[in-house]
């Protein structure tokens, strides 16, 4: 089992609509959750991180986390053509550890 | 927000030749990591620093090794360049304060091609 699963996708969504991405992680003592944004030949860049159950929102973005149930979502509201891209969800498994377990990522595509 | 830069951008080789990928940054972190990426596949940990003289192997088996001699560089080495090594390498930062991580930061990467 994968450290961290993410459905590959494409996901594909019309403009102006809310695309939700799921991802699961297999360390119950996962501390730290984060998901990044990345382009077609470009390196990734954050989006949000979260660390605690609940909501977090950052303008369109929204991150949820259940730690119970072991999953992480985001959630991109009023979708727009540049929201194009693979949205990777890392985990850090132990607080001790700093590396991060990343997931293989989730292709949103924005139809206009 | 780290500054954090690799080069070159893109390298195209011949066999046999000794590498070295260059990464520095400008925001003082202890924490940097070196990922290799196939174009559509998923990121590979081959190696992460905890600060200066602290180098371990990550999660990939890599030919490469890497040195930490100051907290703002670590560049990665490639011995003898093989056909197989043709990938993206991609390195970065985190600090670390309070009692979570914190989020890494990546440079641009090094688009490599071994011929």
């Amino acid at each position: 089992q994968k450290e961290v699963e993410q459905n590959s996708g494409p996901l594909s969504v019309p403009e102006g609509a809310i695309a939700s991405l799921n991802c699961t992680y297999s360390d119950r003592g996962s501390q730290s959750f984060f998901w990044y944004r990345q382009y077609s030949g470009k390196s990734p860049e954050l989006i949000m991180f979260i660390y605690s159950n609940g909501d977090k929102e950052d303008g369109r973005f929204t991150a949820q986390l259940n730690k119970a149930s072991q999953y992480v979502s985001l959630l991109i509201r009023d979708s727009q053509p540049s929201d194009s891209a693979t949205y990777l969800c890392a985990v850090n498994p132990r607080n001790d550890d700093y590396k991060l377990s990343f997931g293989a990522g989730t292709t949103v595509t924005v139809r206009a | 927000e780290a500054d954090i830069y690799q080069t070159p951008r893109y390298l195209v080789i011949g066999t046999g030749k000794k590498i070295t990928l260059e990464c520095s940054q400008t925001m003082g972190h202890d924490k940097m990591y070196w990922y290799q990426q196939d174009p559509g596949m998923e990121l590979h940990l081959i190696h992460y620093s905890y600060g200066v003289n602290s180098t371990e192997k990550g999660d990939l088996s890599s030919e490469s090794t890497v040195s930490r001699i100051r907290t703002e560089h670590f560049p990665l080495t490639l011995e003898s360049a093989r056909p197989s090594h043709t990938s993206q390498y991609l390195c970065a930062s985190s600090e670390s304060w309070g009692t979570s991580n914190q989020p890494q930061h990546f440079g641009d990467g090094t688009r490599l091609s071994i011929l």
